[in-house]
């Protein structure tokens, strides 16, 4: 069965400061990876996805995510990281008919 | 082109009662999946359909939910008497196909509190 894990709850990050949000991905085949973010009492944005090619793929606000087939990862980054980035990010791979999701990590970005 | 609306945004059931949540897709959309989150949680999967038909209800507890998708109008998905338990946000996404890569839009989710 197919399921990512993200390994920290919370991630800390000064504002200024580069930041890493980890995500690890088990799937039989080919993985189709993608990053969610979730605003306060709000809905799901979509940020990015992987699908082939370049292993390192650029999405909105600024971040990139990073495949690793190796460590079957697929880290999402931004080299400055702003303060209205905190909020709950998601990693979910895409397998059969649905959408499977990583348990969130929440980033606070602190001034 | 309007995202994916759900509506009511928050919702107060008494326990017993029945919750009925909509969900109306993106335009030329005719894939919709519902999904759970329980606070400071992630999300899990319920359940997946198309117009007319459930492909996938892998997610959704065997008593007291169901979920429709009709020909014309919003995907409902329904509570029957519902339990604190059942307190959560509830979220809709749709997308164009069913291909892996496809993009999913999710709408704003609906609150349900179950008092």
């Amino acid at each position: 069965a197919q399921s990512v894990a993200q390994p920290e709850d919370q991630v800390n990050v000064a504002e200024g400061n580069p930041l890493t949000v980890k995500c690890t991905y088990s799937v039989s085949g080919n993985p189709y990876l993608f990053w969610y973010v979730q605003y306060p009492n709000r809905g799901l944005q979509f940020l990015l996805k992987y699908i082939t090619g370049d292993n390192l793929v650029k999405g909105s606000y600024g971040f990139e995510a990073e495949f690793n087939k190796s460590q079957t990862s697929f880290h999402l980054k931004k080299p400055s990281a702003l303060v209205s980035d905190s909020a709950l990010y998601f990693c979910a791979v895409n397998y059969g008919n649905m959408l499977t999701f990583g348990g969130g990590t929440r980033l606070m970005v602190k001034p | 082109n309007a995202g994916v609306m759900q509506n009511p945004r928050h919702l107060v059931r008494r326990r017993g009662q029945e919750a009925r949540l909509r969900c109306s897709p993106m335009k030329g959309h005719s894939h919709v999946y519902w999904y759970r989150q329980l606070p400071e949680e992630g999300l899990k999967f319920m359940v997946y359909l198309q117009k007319e038909n459930i492909i996938d209800e892998s997610g959704m507890p065997k008593e007291r939910f169901s979920a429709e998708f009709p020909k014309e109008g919003p995907s409902i998905l329904r509570i029957q008497q519902v339990v604190r338990g059942d307190s959560a946000a509830y979220f809709c996404a749709s997308s164009r196909g069913t291909g892996l890569n496809t993009e999913a839009f999710f709408g704003q989710g609906t609150r349900l509190t179950v008092v």
